[in-house]
């Protein structure tokens, strides 16, 4: 059962042109979100995260968006650039009830941005 | 301060044979999660361990297992290895207490022939 889910394995988009990442939730008990970027041969690196009681965080040329009630989050690059193309993976959280934290991945997206 | 490193970075190996993998966390981190990367599958979630205490399971076999010491490194095991278990095994640390960001090493890839 994929708990999330990256549904576009592929997004190509023009330099200078936003990018937009998307992933579903299903576990309505996730409380924390976080992006990914990775390249080949490296392990992911945070990008950014978004706790759920907020709808929106933004850093630098990144935006996190938050629907709970959608159970949806995107990721928006703001221009974007030839150095973002990577697979970029969403993940998600929860304090469960043993208070623990367990973060779930996405199959993750594959962005190319053309030059 | 230093990231979460991993060893070794390639590993060849035959099936049937067992393997250890290693990952020492960032300084202060009492949380050690392992990943299974392979393609088209994303990051399959192995188990975390957190002060020596495994805290959460994936849905793998028992032929995987894991521990974590008293520094906070954690090992991986994998035995009676199969074709199929080749991959990037990646972990991640994070403090384990708290909604904070986790931190990737670099990975072992892994070929079983």
């Amino acid at each position: 059962d994929q708990q999330v889910k990256q549904n576009s394995p592929s997004l190509s988009v023009q330099e200078g042109r936003i990018s937009i990442l998307n992933c579903d939730y299903t576990n309505s008990m996730f409380d924390y979100f976080l992006w990914y970027k990775k390249y080949p041969a490296e392990g992911p690196t945070f990008l950014i995260s978004i706790s759920s009681i907020k709808d929106k965080n933004e850093d630098g040329r990144f935006t996190v968006f938050l629907n709970k009630s959608a159970k949806h989050l995107s990721l928006h690059i703001v221009p974007s650039q030839p150095g973002d193309s990577a697979v970029y993976f969403c993940a998600a959280s929860t304090n469960n009830d043993s208070g623990t934290y367990k973060y779930i991945f996405g199959t993750g997206t594959r962005l190319k941005v053309l030059a | 301060k230093a990231g979460v490193t991993q060893t070794p970075r390639y590993l060849i190996k035959t099936r049937g044979q067992q393997v250890t993998l290693s990952c020492s966390p960032i300084s202060g981190h009492r949380s050690v999660s392992w990943y299974q990367q392979t393609p088209g599958q994303g990051l399959q979630f192995l188990f975390e361990y957190f002060s020596e205490t495994q805290r959460n399971k994936g849905n793998f076999p028992g032929r995987f297992s894991g521990r974590q010491f008293s520094n906070s490194r954690s090992e991986m095991n994998v035995s009676t290895l199969e074709l199929g278990d080749s991959a990037l095994y990646l972990c991640a640390s994070s403090f384990g207490n708290m909604n904070t960001e986790a931190f990737f090493g670099q990975g072992t890839r892994l070929t079983v022939v």
